[in-house]
């Protein structure tokens, strides 16, 4: 079955610092990838929409330039944090879905994020 | 709008009991809707969809467009169903929009 690796599956960093998180599908060509923030028992919340070989789509709220997303292949997204907060601090999540397959998910298992 | 409610956020019962996950939708047209689920310390995956009218676990989900609902149900609820369980929508632009979970305990 189509498996989505992320990584790193948790990162402490120092406030101000940059954090890149990788979202690869292993098995599968991804033409888009999603990337979800979570915080404990709580929903998942779509922060963008990454496309490859072009600009990612962010949800209203989202900071682009502080959730830098890029989709250089058909395997590869990142997410980047960048001059990070303790506000930042949470579940990351992405999610791809391969393509020509009609509405099939993929998660990856996330990443914790905290910032100090 | 498109959104998905899911209006318990914590559902206790007990082992053989059966269950029931709430789920309302807003949705103009025909939605796309799907069950997840996360168990502790692991990644969300698909439980079932509703356009495969399948049972898994268990567990299965009827449309209800009366009554905009996609409940999920299960007749015996087993304590390895403890988890969280989302509902979620595909929405027009083609994304996954979910739901705000509900976390079930099934105690012994």
């Amino acid at each position: 079955g189509a498996v989505v690796s992320q990584h790193p599956s948790w990162v402490i960093c120092k406030s101000g610092t940059s954090v890149k998180i990788e979202c690869r599908s292993l098995d599968f060509q991804a033409t888009t990838m999603f990337w979800y923030r979570q915080f404990p028992k709580q929903s998942l919340m779509l922060m963008a929409t990454s496309n490859e070989g072009s600009k990612a789509t962010y949800e209203q709220g989202v900071e682009k330039d502080k959730f830098l997303i890029n989709h250089a292949s058909l395997t590869l997204s990142t997410l980047t944090v960048t001059s990070a907060h303790p506000e930042d601090s949470s579940f990351y999540i992405c999610s791809a879905s391969p393509a020509g397959i009609k509405y099939s998910y993929t998660f990856g298992s996330g990443t914790r994020l905290t910032v100090v | 709008a498109q959104r998905v409610t899911q209006p318990e956020k914590l559902l206790s019962v007990f082992k053989g009991a059966p269950v029931e996950l709430k789920c309302n939708y807003s949705y103009s047209g025909s939605p796309e809707l799907f069950w997840y689920v996360q168990y502790s310390r692991q990644r969300l995956q698909l439980l079932l969809r509703h356009i495969s009218r399948e049972s898994i676990k268990g567990f299965t989900a009827d449309l209800n467009k009366g009554e905009t609902s996609f409940h999920l149900k299960k007749p015996f609820a087993q304590e390895e169903d403890s988890a969280m369980y989302y509902c979620a929508l595909i929405s027009q632009g083609g994304k996954l929009i979910f739901g705000q979970g509900t976390e079930l305990s099934v105690k012994p």
